[in-house]
């Protein structure tokens, strides 16, 4: 599994837009980019997954460029909140039974108002 | 929508207790995954089955167990608790891709149980 590097933490106020990059040298041909947000006491929830160039959901952007050894999360015009940990994962498509999810160490973003 | 379910929310346990972490995935999920987080951690991978086996292994302690029965629901059993066994305690469910290009499994996790060993 390749290992992701983020910042382990990050500021922001209310209405910004917050762009949290993470960088995966060594990601393989069939990896996919992942993001899942984590409040205080509760379980991850996944945000956004993507391969190459730009997905978009109700929630976030990625993007990622070519060579795909980094991505960028992207949250519009955040809130309050969006006050979480954010971790990026490196994920192997279609992988079957032993596809887990490794956990790094995720970027700590607090919005204040 | 139907989430991943676990119970109980919270436990209070003494050292060398035995407690029992039940897990109801969603359903039509094939996968459920265990993971640990201590304070201020992050989420450890413990332990995963597939389809009622045992997929995936750990860090999970010897003194812990798990199994998947036939309806799906996991449990995670642990004896001779210790102090550093507080944790918040996660299970997470997934439906299985096997076809390329089809993108990483998603995992939806539970609101997990919180153990507490005094």
């Amino acid at each position: 599994l390749a290992k992701t590097t983020q910042p382990i933490s990050m500021d922001s106020y209310e209405g910004q837009e917050v762009n949290i990059t993470c960088s995966h040298n060594n990601i393989a041909t069939n990896d996919y980019i992942t993001w899942y947000q984590q409040f205080p006491s509760q379980g991850p929830r996944f945000i956004i997954q993507g391969y190459k160039t730009k997905v978009t959901n109700e929630v976030a952007s990625l993007f990622i460029p070519a060579d795909r050894k980094s991505s960028t999360l992207s949250l519009p015009r955040v809130s309050l909140s969006d006050t979480a940990v954010y971790y990026c994962l490196v994920v192997k498509d279609y992988g079957g039974a032993t596809n887990k999810l490794i956990f790094g160490t995720g970027t700590l973003l607090a919005v204040q108002p | 929508a139907a989430g991943v379910i676990q119970s109980p929310r919270h436990l209070i346990k003494e050292k060398r207790e035995t407690a029992t972490l039940k897990c109801y995935p969603i359903p039509r999920h094939d996968t459920v995954y265990w993971y640990q987080q201590g304070p201020g951690q992050d989420p450890q991978f413990l332990i995963s089955f597939y389809e009622k086996m045992q997929s995936d292994k750990g860090s999970i302690p010897d003194r812990f167990s798990a199994q998947q029965f036939s309806d799906y629901h996991s449990e995670l059993n642990m004896s001779s608790l210790e102090l550093g066994d507080s944790a918040l305690y996660f299970c997470a469910s997934s439906l299985q891709l096997y076809t390329q290009g089809s993108g990483a499994n998603v995992l939806t996790f539970g609101a997990g149980s919180r153990l507490t060993v005094l």
